[in-house]
């Protein structure tokens, strides 16, 4: 069965400083990859995704992601925070295939200290 | 382009009374639809999904229920309303097994 965790729930940053969100899955066949982000009272929106192809995926707003099938990991990156990256992100992992059922993440929240 | 649309944006409610929220979407055909719900703090619960007119999987047992009359039309509904349903509830579309697009969701407070 897939599963999707993100380690830490909280994480603070300062203005500038690099941002690393780190997302581990488990998936039997080659996986899907996303990132989403979530403002408040607002619905998902999508950062970034991985299907085939390059593992460094670039993204929306300066983020991106690599995907390393040995460590089975999706972490998120952004060289330099912005005050306006403060929001909530998701990882989620799909097997893709007619039904796309994609698992979530529990969700990490990102605050920029200025 | 495709456009999701979600209504009510918000909504307050008395126990025990019925709920019936909408989703529509627009610009595309066949899409597979979502929804899920979000309580507090806490992550994305994937309450029902479907592939067609019709066509309706529960993920988790529970005081809702979905329907599908047309094909891009997705409805949440419950008889009576429990305060545990409170939260914000979240419609979304897909095609072909890529990523999913959300709606900009409905906060519902059920007193």
């Amino acid at each position: 069965a897939q599963s999707v965790t993100q380690l830490g729930s909280h994480v603070s940053v300062s203005e500038g400083a690099l941002v690393l969100l780190r997302c581990n899955y488990s998936s039997s066949v080659p996986p899907y990859l996303f990132w989403y982000v979530q403002y408040p009272n607002q619905g998902l929106q999508l950062l970034l995704k991985y299907t085939t192809g390059a593992t460094l995926v670039k993204g929306i707003n300066g983020f991106e992601a690599e995907f390393k099938k040995s460590e089975t990991s999706f972490h998120l990156t952004k060289p330099s925070a912005h005050m306006s990256d403060a929001a909530e992100y998701f990882c989620a992992v799909s097997e893709g295939g007619s039904y796309d059922k994609v698992i979530f993440g529990p969700g990490t929240s990102l605050s920029v200290i200025p | 382009s495709q456009t999701i649309h979600q209504w009510p944006a918000t909504l307050v409610q008395p126990v025990g009374s019925p709920l019936s929220l909408e989703c529509t979407v627009e610009g595309t055909s066949n899409p597979n639809l979502y929804w899920y719900r979000q309580a507090a703090g806490r992550g994305l619960q994937l309450l029902f999904y479907s592939v067609g007119i019709g066509q309706i999987s529960s993920e988790v047992p529970q005081n809702l229920s979905a329907s599908r009359p047309q094909d891009r039309q997705f409805i949440l509904s419950s008889k009576k309303l429990l305060l545990s349903d409170s939260g914000f509830y979240l419609c979304a579309w897909s095609v072909a097994g890529v990523e999913q697009f959300f709606g900009p969701g409905t906060r519902l407070t059920v007193l």
